[in-house]
């Protein structure tokens, strides 16, 4: 089974862009299942902000369509998402999940990123 | 504010039985069968406990249990146990690719 570890900045600046990594362990991210990425912010519930396919195809969740970049590096077992023009409001606890059909069967422990200046 | 409505918190005795709903529209928990449900403990990962609305992965327990009632969907955990205390969060497919979750409910055990 997948073990899934996510990486990220910890602190980010508002309008900047926000950068995180999920390197992925005991799999091939070349398998036939989509690599997606989520949200819980404090106090609040979790949100599903996109997943990529290792074949390039990408699903997006719509309301944040417009800020996300989604990516995968098959060479290093990795996938990464890109959240540009960040506020206070995308402060947020990051996690990485394999993605089976229409849920999350793996995670990662997840990666705390505070937007603030 | 979440798509999904989950009370924010249930409680139960050990030995019991807690039931937790999570309601949504026909555009999302009425309208397909892929309600999950992840049980998340502070500091680990989310833990997939139920899929497609009744179906548990290999090594979860059978005191989890889910069901669907028109656009409300439920998890039941029998025998309430010290370990199940956690928050656990309900999730549907939304169609368009797009995935949908609640806000999360608190699960204590008195």
């Amino acid at each position: 089974q997948p073990q899934l570890q996510e990486s990220g900045p910890g602190l980010v600046k508002p309008s900047e862009t926000l950068s995180v990594t999920c390197s992925v362990s005991g799999d091939s991210i070349s398998t036939n299942y989509y690599w997606g990425w989520l949200r819980q912010p404090p106090g609040k519930g979790l949100e599903w902000i996109a997943s990529i396919h290792h074949s390039q195809s990408k699903v997006y969740s719509p309301s944040l369509k417009s800020r996300v970049t989604i990516s995968v590096d098959t060479s290093k077992n990795q996938f990464s998402l890109k959240l540009s023009s960040v506020t206070a409001a995308d402060t947020a606890v990051f996690y990485c999940a394999r993605h089976d059909l229409h849920h999350f069967d793996y995670w990662g422990q997840g990666s705390l990123v505070i937007v603030s200046s | 504010q979440s798509a999904l409505t989950q009370p924010p918190s249930a409680s139960g005795s050990p030995g019991q039985s807690v039931t937790i709903s999570c309601t949504g529209t026909s555009s999302d928990v009425g309208g397909y069968n892929y309600v999950s449900w992840y049980q998340c403990h502070p500091g680990k990962a989310p833990k997939l406990i139920i899929y497609e609305v009744t179906k548990r992965p290999s090594g979860v327990t059978d005191r989890f249990s889910g069901s669907k009632s028109g656009n409300t969907a439920s998890l039941t955990v029998s025998g309430l146990q010290a370990e199940d205390e956690a928050v656990y969060h309900c999730s549907s497919y939304g169609g368009n690719s797009n995935l949908v979750f609640g806000g999360g409910t608190k699960l204590t055990v008195l």
